[in-house]
Order: structure tokens, then C-alpha cells, then sequence
């Protein structure tokens, strides 16, 4: 158990809808990182906060957006979303920013699937 | 950018035998390399990571890997593998004050009795 949990497990939604990923990350931790894995496109980054900013961006669409709150549980939104967002979604977090602490512990995933 | 490929896409062997998975990477500036392992409906756990120092790094579960700058290559090693051990391996690369990590496509490793 990495201590870092992800709701809901599983989720199924239709084209055109909005849904909204949850991640607490380990305690102490205050970096968070969202990352998406496909079978056509692998495991990518998304997004990164830090202590409630964002701190760094990687290949997130604009119908995806995300946001870390003051207990620094993070949230990821998707919205009008299309049958190729079906996919596996991992939040990961560590102590401090990426290159400082350099390692990170990854949540259990939420599966999406739009259909 | 830095990018990753990894060699293969699966490695089958059998229990008891020596195993390679093997790694590549491109960045223009100095980087740092992990591995991860992702079992069967789990999410990613580091085995070991490359920062500086010693270019053999040695990781749990028994793996290593060894870090060779001017083949730009990590690939993982293991001398002697089990059946827990079939799973999915990542390498993965970060640039220097860059916190976009980069993965590859991963090794299926599927470890036969």
C-alpha cells in the first residue's frame, strides 16, 4: 500500500459527460502528479501541483483541468469527454517538488470508461 | 525533450534464469532514470532510480541496473528471476529541473515455471 488513494475505482460514462477523479496523496506529501495510461498511448504525464499550484504540465487536453485544495487532495476534471479518454488514471505524489525528492508513490488508478 | 524506448515489449523465461530488460534514452541535458513495476491491476512501484554517483544501482526485489552515459542506456538486470515476478516494468527518465516525467512503453515480463 503506497498510502496514496484514488476514488472511484471504477467508473463508466457516456461521450459528452463530465466527471471528476479524486486523489489524496500520502501524508506529508505535497506534491501531486496526474498521469493518464492507455493502450495506444502508454503512461503520459498530465499534470503536476504542488502545495496547491500548478507546477508543471505535460500532455493535458484542454477539456481536462485539475486543482490541489489547502488539505492538498487533488481532483481531476474531464469534461466532454470522447470514447479515447478511456483509459487508466493514476495520481502519484511526493515529498517536495519532482527533482528534489525524487520519488514517487502512485495511487491504485481509477478506470474510466466512456461509452 | 527527453525521451524513453524501451527494447522490448515482452520478455518471456523461465524461472531461475537471468533476465535483461532493456532501456534507452534521449535528453540533451543530465538526467535522471527508474524503473517501476506495475503488477496485475496495482499501480506503479519504484524499484530502483539513478540520480548520480555509482552508475550500478541496486533496487529492491533483487534487481539492479546499471547506468551507461555514453550508450545513454539503464537497462534492469536480475540474475535470477521468480514467478512473482511476471509483471509490467517502466523505464523512465527526468531531466535535470524538469519534472516531466517520461516513460516508456514498457516490458511485459512473464516469468514461466
Amino acid at each position: 500500500d503506497s498510502g496514496v488513494t484514488q476514488t472511484p475505482k471504477h467508473l463508466i460514462t457516456a461521450t459528452g459527460q463530465r466527471v471528476t477523479l479524486r486523489c489524496s496523496p500520502r501524508s506529508g506529501d505535497l506534491s501531486v502528479y496526474w498521469y493518464q495510461q492507455s493502450l495506444d498511448q502508454g503512461l503520459q504525464f498530465l499534470i503536476q501541483y504542488y502545495n496547491g499550484e500548478e507546477r508543471a504540465k505535460g500532455n493535458i487536453l484542454e477539456r481536462f483541468s485539475a486543482q490541489q485544495f489547502p488539505d492538498l487532495h487533488s481532483e481531476l476534471n474531464l469534461s466532454s469527454l470522447e470514447l479515447g479518454d478511456s483509459a487508466l488514471y493514476f495520481c502519484a505524489s511526493s515529498a517536495r517538488d519532482l527533482h528534489l525528492s525524487y520519488e514517487q508513490y502512485f495511487g491504485p488508478g481509477t478506470r474510466l470508461t466512456v461509452t | 525533450a527527453q525521451s524513453v524506448t524501451q527494447l522490448d515489449s515482452q520478455v518471456p523465461v523461465f524461472e531461475e534464469a537471468p533476465v535483461e530488460l532493456r532501456c534507452n534514452y534521449s535528453s540533451s541535458v543530465s538526467v535522471y532514470l527508474f524503473w517501476y513495476v506495475q503488477y496485475p491491476n496495482q499501480g506503479l512501484q519504484l524499484l530502483l532510480k539513478y540520480l548520480s554517483g555509482s552508475t550500478l544501482v541496486k533496487g529492491i526485489n533483487g534487481f539492479e541496473a546499471e547506468f551507461n552515459k555514453s550508450q545513454t542506456s539503464f537497462h534492469l538486470r536480475k540474475p535470477s528471476v521468480h514467478i512473482s515476478d511476471t509483471a509490467e516494468y517502466f523505464c523512465a527518465v527526468s531531466e535535470f529541473n524538469n519534472n516531466d516525467m517520461r516513460f516508456g512503453a514498457g516490458t511485459r515480463l512473464t516469468v514461466k515455471p
